[in-house]
């Protein structure tokens, strides 16, 4: 199968505090963002999407950027709480069609800091 | 309410048996349905495509003959581990995705073979 790297990175953020993780992606050509959440032992949730034809898009307490130029993603979460604590992975969809498939990024472990 | 439902959320077996996972849709009927695996603090591998009323489509490095993928209506597709091994030990998770739909991810299996 295909993904992208194997270890995990983390991130650790005191509660209230702005978060923001990172991804880079492969394929230039890619047309369609996700970024999910995974708490343990759970399937990943969607946050949020984006599509190539913008830069940014915002959702409630999130934001995501998208960087073409440089095949670069981001996540903002405004006034990070616990329940915020969890891995994030981006994925990105090559064709932009929902019913195919999406490749993950690595993950980022994100801990909240009461 | 959930989108997706898999069984069973956790299973132990003995290796050499055969492992049935199943993966229904609940709002929406899934034209096409995935399968992922995820070992332990490592991204989603998608394994297969799966396609109702067709064979399903399987990643590089995939042995369709290990797992076999059956999607025999638009709410219903399984996944059997055959001859299971402690190696295929992991976190399967299905996702599903209609017609302007975002893949939405059932809360996946754990599968511990001993």
């Amino acid at each position: 199968g295909e993904s992208v790297g194997l270890h995990l990175p983390t991130l650790s953020v005191q509660e209230g505090d702005n978060s923001i993780i990172n991804c880079a992606y492969s394929n230039s050509a890619s047309d369609y963002f996700i970024w999910y959440k995974q708490e343990s032992g759970k399937g990943p949730q969607f946050i949020i999407d984006i599509r190539s034809n913008m830069d940014k898009r915002q959702g409630q307490r999130v934001t995501v950027l998208l960087n073409k130029t440089v095949k670069h993603l981001s996540l903002q979460i405004a006034a990070t709480q616990p329940g915020d604590s969890a891995v994030y992975f981006c994925a990105e969809n090559p064709t932009g069609t929902s019913y195919d498939k999406v490749i993950f990024g690595p993950g980022t472990s994100l801990s909240v800091i009461p | 309410g959930a989108v997706v439902s898999q069984h069973p959320s956790w299973v132990i077996c003995k290796s050499g048996t055969s492992v049935k996972i199943e993966c229904r849709s609940l709002d929406f009927q899934a034209t096409t349905m995935f399968w992922y695996r995820q070992f332990p603090k490592q991204s989603l591998m998608l394994m297969a495509t799966s396609n109702e009323g067709s064979k399903a489509t399987y990643e590089q490095g995939v042995e369709k003959d290990k797992f076999l993928i059956n999607h025999a209506s638009l709410t219903l597709s399984t996944l059997t581990v055959t001859s299971a091994h402690p190696e295929d030990s992991s976190f399967y998770i299905c996702s599903v995705t209609g017609v302007n739909q975002p893949q939405h991810f059932g809360d996946g299996t754990r599968l511990s073979i001993l």
